[in-house]
Order: C-alpha cells, then structure tokens, then sequence
C-alpha cells in the first residue's frame, strides 16, 4: 500500500519557467491537499479539495493552480516560477474533509527556484 | 485567524529520559489536536492526536494532554529511544466551511542522546 505518492523528489527551476508537481493516493480518500514547508513555518495549506471535482484556495494560493484530475490524482502547477516558491511541498490526503479526519502525507517534493 | 505556537524549537535527551513539547492555540473553535513526527526526508506522520472532549489520551509511550481553559496542549514522550529523534508539529483544527482547516505549529527538533 503506497499511500500518498507525489513526483517530483527533486527539482530545479529557472525564475519564470513553469512545471507540474503530481500527486496520486491509493486509499480511496474523498480530500486531497497541497502544504509547503519552510523553515521556521511550519506547514502551510496552498490548495485543497475536498472531494473530486471541486477545488479552492487554502493559505497562500498565489502562484499556483491546482487539477484535481479523477479521485485518486490531484496535481499543483507552477506558471512562473519565483524564488519565493523555493520550497518543500508535500501532496496530502485524508478520508473526508472535516476536522478529525487523519491528514495522510506523501514524503514531498524539493523545489528549487534559481 | 488561529495561531498555533509550539516550544521549544530544539530539545536535547539523554536516552531513557522523558521529553515535553508544549503548544498553544488562540482559536477555542479549534476541536482537534493531532501530533505529527517527521523524519528527515519524509513527509509527516501522525503519532497521536486528541479531540476537544478529552483531557488525555496516551498510547505506549507518548500522551497528549488537553487543556481547553488556557487553550495548551503537550505530547509528552517517555522512556525515549534513538528512534524518537525527529521533528515533531502539534497542530490545531476546525472545521470551516467545507474543509478541515488544519494549523500546524513550526515544530520541535528532538534529539536522543544513546
């Protein structure tokens, strides 16, 4: 059982180049989530979904969109990428949205922005 | 909006010794109190969590503590082992709208000492 699956592990980007970080759960969960973590920040929530089809802005949205592509894929884009998105991002999941439902997270993705 | 602080920043244990992490939340809408442990290079996990209708809560090793009135609450590590060497976040959440709004505190490096 794979869990929270998220590529890639590692990347490098230009100032103004664009990618997509994946992300795939395989425990049939309703809600999907995108945090990034920087030091000192703790984790903070960019986009969620709480179940498919549907998708809204978290914390700190700017920069970035989401597709929540079927139930299992939910993906975070990077349009322009910006210093500032330096970052580690981790793709989460959890059974249904509210509050006490396990959050269950991938082992995230380093993005580097140059 | 809710403000999740955790202290201390970096903790150091002798082996064998008990270890306390303290948080505190500002929101008394907040109902649920997960902890997580995250290992370097891994994503978080959760190790225990509480909800607002229990003072504690424990299993083997770690407990939790809830203290609705001063809005604090504590993991408390016994017996501590090599192993239990991570970052751990408490965290704070409430249902808003249609989503689990989860505030993460910035965390507690543990060290143990062998």
């Amino acid at each position: 059982n794979a869990g929270v699956t998220q590529t890639p592990k590692f990347q490098v980007l230009k100032t103004g180049q664009s990618m997509t970080l994946q992300c795939a759960q395989d425990m049939n969960h309703n809600s999907m989530y995108w945090y990034r973590q920087d030091p000192g920040m703790g984790l903070r929530l960019i986009y969620y979904s709480a179940s498919e089809g549907t998708t809204d802005k978290g914390e700190v949205p700017n920069g970035y969109n989401v597709s929540r592509l079927n139930k299992r894929e939910f993906s975070l884009r990077l349009e322009s990428a910006a210093p500032s998105q330096t970052s580690v991002y981790f793709c989460a999941s959890s059974e249904a949205p509210w509050s006490g439902n396990t959050i269950y997270f991938g082992e995230g993705s380093w993005l580097t922005v140059v | 909006g809710e403000n999740v602080e955790q202290h201390p920043s970096t903790l150091s244990v002798q082996e064998g010794d008990s270890a306390v992490i303290k948080c505190t939340y500002s929101d008394s809408a907040s109902n649920y109190f997960p902890w997580y442990k995250q290992e370097l290079g891994k994503g978080p996990q959760l190790i225990i969590d509480i909800r607002s209708n229990v003072g504690e809560k424990k299993d083997q090793r770690i407990a939790v503590t809830l203290n609705k009135t001063a809005k604090h609450f504590s993991l408390h590590i016994t017996e501590t082992q090599p192993e239990d060497s991570a970052v751990y976040f408490c965290a704070a959440s409430k249902r808003v709208g249609g989503y689990q709004k989860v505030t993460f505190g910035t965390g507690t490096k543990l060290q143990v000492i062998p």
